[in-house]
């Protein structure tokens, strides 16, 4: 589980304030993913970066914005986010696109907006 | 359109019993199909996927999984089940004719080992 790390586990924040969610993959891994799981829904995949270029937008709202710097880092910086916004971020990780690769997961973010 | 479907959101086994997680897909032309399992407080772990060849698939752990073309299914199996399976399990799909990297993910199958 330590091939892909997030940072912070947890995160409590206010709508008016401004975050940043970080990962990092140890893999090698050329594709990365921005997921959102909240409870009793499906795991919603959010953002997709190949060799550092965006790929997928999958309709998010302006108040998530992804950055990634470099194939082994993936930003997701958050402002004025709403309480339904609270669910767990997951980053993941896989070798390349198309995907029959499978995808490696970081332990994610708990976050809660207040 | 591409979806899965997990018909149980819990599954009760005793341990040393057998054990399966249901999996039904709909994607236009082939699939791509994954199991992931989830331990409290951690992310998705890859357990084995379907690209080709073989319908039965072996993965990590003594799971195993069967592809059935006919039916749909990527029902997910272990000959006898341990405690520490207890977990949430995701099937996921993605069609690989499309353009588009979408995993797209059940709502998960909470199992519970009896001891």
């Amino acid at each position: 589980e330590t091939g892909v790390t997030q940072t912070p586990r947890h995160l409590v924040m206010g709508m008016t304030n401004k975050k940043s969610l970080k990962c990092e993959q140890h893999l090698g891994h050329n594709a990365m993913y921005w997921y959102k799981q909240s409870a009793k829904k499906p795991l919603e995949l959010m953002f997709v970066y190949n060799f550092k270029e965006q790929t997928e937008n999958n309709s998010v709202p302006s108040r998530f914005s992804p950055e990634c710097p470099n194939s082994s880092h993936l930003f997701l910086h958050l402002h004025t986010l709403q309480p339904e916004d609270s669910a767990l971020y997951l980053c993941a990780s896989s070798q390349g696109q198309p995907s029959s690769y499978e995808q490696y997961f970081g332990p994610g973010t708990r976050l809660t907006v207040t | 359109a591409q979806s899965v479907a997990q018909p149980e959101d819990q599954v009760n086994v005793a341990e040393g019993n057998p054990l399966t997680v249901k999996c039904t897909y709909s994607v236009s032309g082939n699939p791509y199909l994954f199991w992931y399992v989830q331990y409290p407080n951690r992310g998705l772990q890859f357990l084995l996927k379907y690209i080709t060849g073989d319908n039965l698939v072996k993965g990590s752990y003594g799971f195993e999984a069967e592809f059935n073309k006919s039916q749909t299914s990527f029902h997910l199996k272990k000959p006898s089940a341990l405690v520490s399976d207890s977990a949430l399990y995701f099937c996921a799909v993605r069609a690989i004719q499309t353009g588009a990297n979408n995993l797209f993910f059940g709502t998960g199958t909470r199992l519970t080992v009896i001891p």
